[in-house]
């Protein structure tokens, strides 16, 4: 199945701290979506990118799509405590039926 | 709107036994999935569905049965459960996308299942 790398598996930050996750594919991404997980929590929809070189911003959050489609970023600025959880990025297929996801990256945030 | 139910929340399985998680959607969604979560592995697809009648496997089908025999309900059976199939398993659903484009998924709270 497609294949999508994520990076860092952890992160500890400063609250204050910036915090950047990375999505990479070996394969050229159709659209690319981001969702958080709170610890014992269920993953929840943050953002999808389609187009080439797309950034998009919701407040402290920016996400960006490659130009060549094949990795993503999520930067958060200036980190607070409740930006504690796992991101995780997903990829779809060619047809779009299914979507394979990234092992995620768990932000820890230390007050 | 319920959104994605899943049942039960727990469950603890001796080796062999067989069960249905189930999973149903008030959203007239018609893509349905099933992952299982293992630390550092992220989320694996088990099986979806993109409608009544049609399943598929996904990355880990391997101990696992779905049927989709209406829109609303997904129910996941483990055959005869191993300490492998100990994980935490997700349903998910969507509308169906355009083409290549997806569309937001709605998970479910999780079922936390545990084969001794």
């Amino acid at each position: 199945g497609q294949q999508v790398m994520q990076i860092p598996q952890y992160q500890h930050v400063q609250e204050g701290e910036d915090f950047t996750t990375y999505c990479n594919s070996s394969t050229t991404l159709s659209n690319i979506q981001w969702y958080k997980q709170r610890p014992g929590g269920h993953p929840v929809f943050l953002i999808q990118l389609v187009k080439s070189g797309e950034v998009k911003k919701q407040k402290r959050l920016t996400f960006q799509f490659g130009e060549a489609k094949k990795n993503s970023s999520l930067h958060i600025t200036a980190t607070q405590t409740t930006d504690v959880g796992t991101y995780f990025c997903a990829a779809s297929t060619n047809t779009g039926n299914q979507f394979y996801f990234g092992t995620g990256t768990s932000l820890t945030v230390i007050p | 709107n319920a959104g994605v139910t899943q049942t039960p929340k727990f469950q603890v399985l001796k080796t062999g036994q067989s069960m249905t998680l189930q999973c149903a959607q008030d959203m007239n969604h018609e893509y349905m999935s099933w992952y299982r979560q293992d630390p550092g592995m992220g989320l694996r697809l088990i099986h979806y569905s993109v409608g009544a009648g049609i399943t598929d496997q996904g990355e880990v089908p391997n101990g696992y049965n779905v049927s989709r025999s209406t829109t609303e309900d997904f129910p996941l059976r483990l055959l005869s459960a191993a300490p492998s199939q100990t994980s935490v398993y997700f349903c998910a659903s969507r509308f169906r996308g355009q083409g290549a484009i997806s569309t937001e998924a709605f998970f479910g709270q999780g079922t936390r299942l545990t084969v001794v």
